[in-house]
């Protein structure tokens, strides 16, 4: 069975300071998809990045950056120099496969975000 | 822009009644999804529907049961609702394809007494 482990389970940092989300991830598919989704105190999930499993270049989107190592199963992701507007949980989820085209996502248990000012 | 619209923010219900949750997307996607969030344990997939009239059950879809008439519309539905199914519960829905991101509703808050 596929499995996503977000091992931090509340993380609170000043702001201003750089954190790390981790994300490990167990599948025996050889091509997936692994994906951060960020959930404000608003309550709606927003998609943030996707990674495909033949695609491990970081990526950085403003002070946003991701991590894809295939060797040890993980897929952090950064937040440089935080703000009090990145507080929220943060989801990491893997795709797999399911009946006719959908792709079910696997969640991990999610990493509360705090950021103070 | 992207909207997947959820009929009720927050709920309170009795134990025993029926409950519908509805969803709908603006976006015309192929794909619908229902999740329940609970604390510690991430989104747990209850059912999801490929295609009009198609549904499939997901990894928790005990308790429920869903309907999808319309390619926008995708309802969950609590046939006799219990205390343990107070929960959020989120919708979501994708277009067709193995890597696609869903996009979410802003979620039902259900409390069940």
């Amino acid at each position: 069975a596929q499995k996503v482990t977000q091992a931090q389970t509340e993380i609170s940092v000043v702001e201003k300071e750089d954190v790390t989300l981790d994300c490990v991830y167990e599948t025996r598919d050889t091509t997936y998809y692994l994906f951060w989704y960020k959930q404000p105190p608003s309550g709606e999930l927003v998609f943030l990045i996707r990674r495909n499993s033949f695609d491990e270049q970081n990526e950085i989107s403003g002070r946003y950056s991701w991590n894809f190592q295939k060797s040890t199963s993980s897929f952090n992701f950064t937040i440089t120099a935080s703000q009090v507007v990145d507080s929220a949980v943060y989801f990491c989820a893997l795709s797999e496969a399911l009946s006719g085209s959908a792709r079910q996502l696997t969640f991990g248990s999610g990493t509360q975000l705090t950021v103070l000012p | 822009d992207v909207k997947v619209t959820q009929s009720s923010r927050y709920l309170v219900k009795r134990t025993g009644e029926k409950v519908f949750l509805e969803c709908v997307q603006d976006m015309d996607h192929e794909n619908m999804f229902w999740y329940r969030q609970d604390p510690g344990l991430g989104l747990r997939l209850i059912y999801f529907s490929y295609d009009v009239k198609m549904k499939e059950k997901g990894d928790i879809p005990e308790g429920y049961s869903v309907s999808r008439e319309k390619k926008e519309r995708f309802s969950l539905i609590l046939e006799s609702a219990s205390t343990n199914q107070t929960s959020m519960y989120l919708c979501a829905s994708s277009l067709r394809g193995a890597f696609r991101e869903q996009y979410f509703g802003p979620g039902t808050r259900l409390t069940v007494t």
